[in-house]
């Protein structure tokens, strides 16, 4: 079946605009998360949702970031005001509830702030 | 609190030598899952390997082992007779159980340049 969706693929943008990013996870997948990878970095942890509870947005490095997901699938990330160092890949994944199911990432977006 | 600790940055291997990528862990959880992401030049990521925590019996593929100790916490990935296309970045995650909030937590990556 189809993985991972974003789009887009590659987003350049001027500083001090608005973003948003789209994330459509695999099909009766429950969880979903967000994380950021700049370049030549590890991954970091953005926000997860599973399910109908709340959000954890523990991750998001400012009040800039904020992600919705509706109906349970799609999810929007969304950049405010955006500042050079918010270029990096943002990468989405989505997991079944499953134990011991694996993340299935998708190609992510690459964000560069001008 | 959960960790996961790759202490190997960066690793350089000659074509056909064998590579061990080191991966440590720390939790508190009894059931907990570990895994292996392979991130090549082109970006995705790509899901290699799961095992359970009551399960520690090593696993071949092909030219992968993963060797997972309970006792050392660590889990850790042999290539053996590396080729150039496994150069790439390799992840090592460690997940809970569902519904205990963030699931997955990835150590920081071992970058491996397999030299022809």
């Amino acid at each position: 079946g189809a993985g991972v969706s974003q789009s887009p693929s590659n987003k350049v943008t001027e500083k001090g605009k608005d973003v948003e990013l789209r994330c459509d996870p695999i099909s009766g997948h429950t969880a979903l998360y967000w994380y950021r990878q700049s370049l030549g970095q590890g991954l970091e942890f953005l926000i997860y949702f599973q399910g109908n509870s709340a959000p954890d947005k523990s991750g998001l490095p400012s009040d800039r970031f904020s992600a919705e997901r509706t109906g349970g699938s799609v999810s929007t990330l969304t950049i405010q005001r955006t500042q050079q160092e918010d270029s990096a890949v943002y990468l989405c994944a989505s997991s079944s509830l499953w134990d011991n199911s694996p993340l299935h990432f998708g190609n992510g977006t690459r964000l560069t702030v001008t | 609190a959960q960790k996961v600790t790759q202490a190997q940055t960066e690793i350089s291997v000659v074509e056909k030598e064998d590579v061990t990528l080191d991966c440590v862990y720390e939790t508190r959880d009894t059931t907990y899952y570990l895994f292996w992401y392979k991130q090549p030049p082109s970006g995705e990521l790509v899901f290699l390997i799961r095992r359970n925590s009551f399960d520690e019996q090593n696993e071949i593929s092909g030219r992968y082992s993963w060797n997972f100790q309970k006792s050392t916490s660590s889990f850790n990935f042999t290539i053996t007779a590396s080729q150039v296309v496994d150069s790439a970045v390799y992840f090592c995650a460690l997940g809970r159980r569902p519904n205990t909030g963030n699931q997955f937590y990835f150590g920081t990556g071992t970058s491996l340049t397999v030299i022809p």
